[in-house]
C-alpha cells in the first residue's frame, strides 16, 4: 500500500464549478502537507502549504487538513478552464524533509 | 527571479546507453533535487543536495545512477548503462535552505529509453 493515495481521477467539469480534490496518507509522522499544480510537458508549481491541521485559503483556492482522519482536501471555487491541470498533494514530516507525492488528478474545466 | 533550468528538454537513447542531464537551480537556493517522474505517477525524490552535500541519496539505484554537486551552484544527473524502465520525466527543483514552502521545479528533462 502507497503512503499517499489520491483520487485517481480524471475528473471533467464545468466552468464555474466547485471542485474538490482529495489525498489519503498512512504516516502519522507527516505535518507539513502541500498541492501542486503541473501543467502537461512543465515541472510542478507549488499551490498551497500548509502545517499541521486546518484550514488556509488563498484566493479561489482552499486547503483543508484533517490530521485525525488522515485526510487533506484542495477546493477549487469558480473553476475556470485555465485551471484544466493535473493536481498533485505531497507530504512531509519536516520542512527540510523529503515530501512523498501522490499520483496526481487531472482536472479538466470545460467552457 | 530566474527559474529553475535544465537541459536538454527532451532525449531519446538506446538501452545501455549513457545519458547525462544539467540543473542551474535558482540563485541563492542552497538545496537541490532531482525527481524522477514515471507517466501517470507522482515525482519520487532520486536525491537532494544542501549545497555539495548529499542529504538523501535513499531512492537512487547507485549501480547505474549517479549525481554531483560541485561548487555548490549547478548539479549533473548520469545515467550509466540506461535500462527501458529509466524512460521518465527527470525534475530539478530547488529552494531555500530545503524549505518546502520555497520548492521550485524546472521544466524537466523528458527521456525515452528504446
Amino acid at each position: 500500500q502507497k503512503e499517499v493515495e489520491q483520487d485517481p481521477g480524471p475528473l471533467s467539469v464545468p466552468e464555474g464549478a466547485i471542485v474538490s480534490l482529495n489525498c489519503t496518507y498512512s504516516n502519522s509522522a507527516f505535518q507539513y502537507f502541500m498541492w501542486y499544480r503541473q501543467y502537461s510537458r512543465k515541472g510542478p508549481e507549488l499551490l498551497m502549504y500548509t502545517y499541521s491541521s486546518g484550514n488556509k485559503e488563498d484566493g479561489r483556492f482552499t486547503a483543508q487538513v484533517d490530521k485525525s482522519s488522515k485526510y487533506i482536501s484542495l477546493f477549487i471555487r469558480d473553476s475556470q478552464p485555465s485551471d484544466s491541470a493535473t493536481y498533485l498533494c505531497a507530504m512531509s514530516a519536516a520542512n527540510a524533509g523529503k515530501s512523498t507525492f501522490g499520483d496526481g488528478t487531472t482536472l479538466t474545466v470545460k467552457p | 527571479e530566474a527559474g529553475v533550468a535544465q537541459s536538454p528538454r527532451y532525449k531519446i537513447i538506446e538501452k545501455r546507453q549513457s545519458v547525462a542531464f544539467w540543473c542551474n537551480p535558482i540563485s541563492g537556493h542552497a538545496t537541490l533535487y532531482w525527481y524522477q517522474q514515471i507517466l501517470g505517477q507522482g515525482p519520487k525524490l532520486l536525491i537532494q543536495f544542501q549545497n555539495n552535500g548529499v542529504v538523501d541519496d535513499s531512492q537512487l539505484p547507485k549501480d547505474r545512477f549517479s549525481a554531483e554537486r560541485l561548487k555548490g551552484v549547478d548539479s549533473t544527473l548520469k545515467i550509466q548503462p540506461a535500462k527501458l524502465e529509466d524512460s521518465a520525466v527527470y525534475l530539478c527543483a530547488s529552494s531555500f535552505e530545503g524549505r518546502k514552502d520555497t520548492q521550485y521545479f524546472g521544466p524537466g528533462t523528458r527521456l525515452t529509453v528504446l
